[in-house]
C-alpha cells in the first residue's frame, strides 16, 4: 500500500493569505486527489489530478481557488487562495492504487481567522 | 449524478455483531468499497465488492446486490477499537472518482 505524507499537518492562516499543502507519495501513482472533511463529515472531492493532464474540479471548485499542480506521480500541491474562514477544514490527499483501493494521507488542518 | 445513503449512527455491544447498510443511487457503477476513519485519522480501506455476494476478509465482512443497489458491512466480535466512522463508497467506472457515503457512526458499549 502507497504510504502519503502531507504538509503542513496542520495550520492557522489570516483571512486573504493563501496556503500551499504538499502531498508526497513512497511510490508512483496515476491518479491522485484531493478532498476536503470537515469534522465529523463526509468527504468531499475538490479536483482529481493526473499527471500529464491538467486538474478536473468539481461541482463548486475553482482553479482560481484552489490551483493544483502534479508535477510528477509522486508529488502534488493544492494552494488554497485567498483564504475565508469557510475555508477551515481538514484537506486530505489520496492516491488510487489498483482499480479501487484508495490511500490518504494524514492530512492538513486548516484553520482561518 | 451519485447519491449514498447509509444511516448517520449505529450503537452496538462490545463482542456483538452490526451492520451498516448502504443504499445507492449512480448513473453508471463499477464497485462499492468501505472505509474505516477513527477520530483524528485518515480513512482507511477496509473492503470492496464489485460482484453479488459477500466478501469476508477476518471479523469484517462486505456485501452486495447490484440489483437492489445495496451493500452492507458487517462487523463481528465488535472490539471497543472498531469505534469510528465507516463509509461507502462508489465508483462509476474503473477509472473514475470515488464519491463517499456521509458516514456511520459506530459507537460501541462495553
Amino acid at each position: 500500500s502507497a504510504v502519503i505524507s502531507q504538509k503542513p499537518s496542520r495550520d492557522i492562516c489570516q483571512r486573504g493569505t493563501s496556503l500551499t499543502i504538499q502531498c508526497q507519495v513512497d511510490s508512483q501513482v496515476t491518479m491522485m486527489f484531493w478532498y476536503r472533511q470537515q469534522p465529523g463529515q463526509s468527504l468531499t472531492l475538490i479536483a482529481t489530478a493526473n499527471q500529464g493532464s491538467e486538474a478536473t474540479y468539481e461541482s463548486g471548485f475553482v482553479i482560481d481557488k484552489f490551483p493544483i499542480s502534479r508535477p510528477n506521480l509522486t508529488f502534488s500541491t493544492l494552494t488554497v487562495s485567498n483564504m475565508s474562514p469557510e475555508d477551515s477544514s481538514i484537506y486530505l490527499c489520496s492516491v488510487r492504487q489498483g482499480f479501487h483501493e484508495q490511500y490518504f494521507g494524514p492530512g492538513t488542518r486548516l484553520t482561518v481567522t | 449524478g451519485q447519491s449514498l445513503e447509509q444511516p448517520s449512527e449505529v450503537t452496538a455491544v462490545e463482542g456483538a455483531i452490526v451492520q451498516i447498510n448502504c443504499t445507492y443511487q449512480t448513473s453508471g457503477f463499477y464497485g462499492l468499497s468501505w472505509y474505516q476513519q477513527h477520530d483524528g485519522g485518515a480513512p482507511t480501506f477496509l473492503s470492496y465488492n464489485a460482484l453479488d455476494g459477500l466478501e469476508e476478509t477476518g471479523r469484517f465482512s462486505s456485501f452486495l446486490s447490484r440489483s437492489d443497489s445495496y451493500g452492507y458491512l458487517l462487523l463481528q466480535e465488535l472490539q471497543m477499537k472498531d469505534s469510528a466512522s465507516y463509509f461507502c463508497a462508489v465508483n462509476g467506472n474503473r477509472d473514475d472518482k470515488i464519491i463517499f457515503g456521509k458516514g456511520t457512526r459506530l459507537h460501541i458499549l462495553p
